[in-house]
């Protein structure tokens, strides 16, 4: 069975600086990662995913993730946040014919 | 392209009551998932149909059931409840191997 683990289920950050949202991962099997983002009352957006092909992975939105199979990792990185991004950001493994495993959320605060 | 739409938006009930929650996949879609995402309890995963059959099921009473139809929209019932059904209830879809689109969900609130 597939689990993942978001280390921080808080992170406050100025505006402009880097942010690192960091995730781990177990499993068996190959996996297909992604990295969701939930806005207040809304929904689950699909941020960023890795299938297969290169590890790093950027989304349109300048954040980017990086598959580590060695270290079980697929941590989101930014390098200048807005207060745009303050919302909570969730991993999930997927191994083919199961459902999704999701982590239990960062929240990421930006600090004007 | 339309995404996933969920109806009711919120729905209110008391205890011991049931719920009925409804899901429309983006098309093509044929799998449709729920989860509950409880305060303080992350996203839980309910159940996964696809193709009309269920396919999986999570760690939930069997008071949470539901269906997926021909045209493959779903819908979760939800009976006797409880308060500590009070959640926002998500539903996603997928085709084969492919990454889940979400809704905005429906938010259950049990008095």
């Amino acid at each position: 069975a597939q689990s993942v683990t978001q280390l921080d289920s808080q992170v406050p950050v100025f505006e402009e600086a880097p942010v690192e949202l960091r995730c781990n991962y177990s499993s068996s099997v190959s996996v297909y990662l992604f990295w969701y983002v939930q806005y207040p009352n809304q929904g689950l957006q699909l941020l960023l995913k890795y299938l297969s092909g290169s590890t790093l992975v950027e989304s349109i939105n300048g954040f980017e993730a990086e598959f580590n199979k060695s270290q079980t990792s697929f941590h989101l990185r930014k390098p200048s946040v807005h207060i745009s991004d303050t919302a909570e950001y969730f991993c999930a493994v997927y191994s083919g014919n199961t459902p999704l495993v999701f982590g239990k959320g960062t929240r990421l605060s930006v600090i004007a | 392209e339309a995404g996933v739409t969920q109806s009711p938006t919120h729905l209110i009930k008391t205890r011991g009551q049931q719920a009925t929650l409804r899901c429309s996949p983006i098309s093509g879609h044929t799998s449709v998932y729920w989860y509950q995402q409880a305060l303080g309890l992350g996203l839980q995963f309910l159940l996964w149909y696809d193709e009309g059959e269920e396919r999986n099921r999570g760690n939930f009473p069997p008071r949470f059931s539901g269906r997926q139809f021909p045209n493959y929209s779903s819908e979760l019932n939800v009976n006797a409840l409880e308060l500590e059904d009070s959640a926002l209830y998500l539903c996603a879809s997928s085709s084969f191997n492919q990454p889940q689109h979400f809704g905005d969900g429906t938010r259950l609130s049990i008095l």
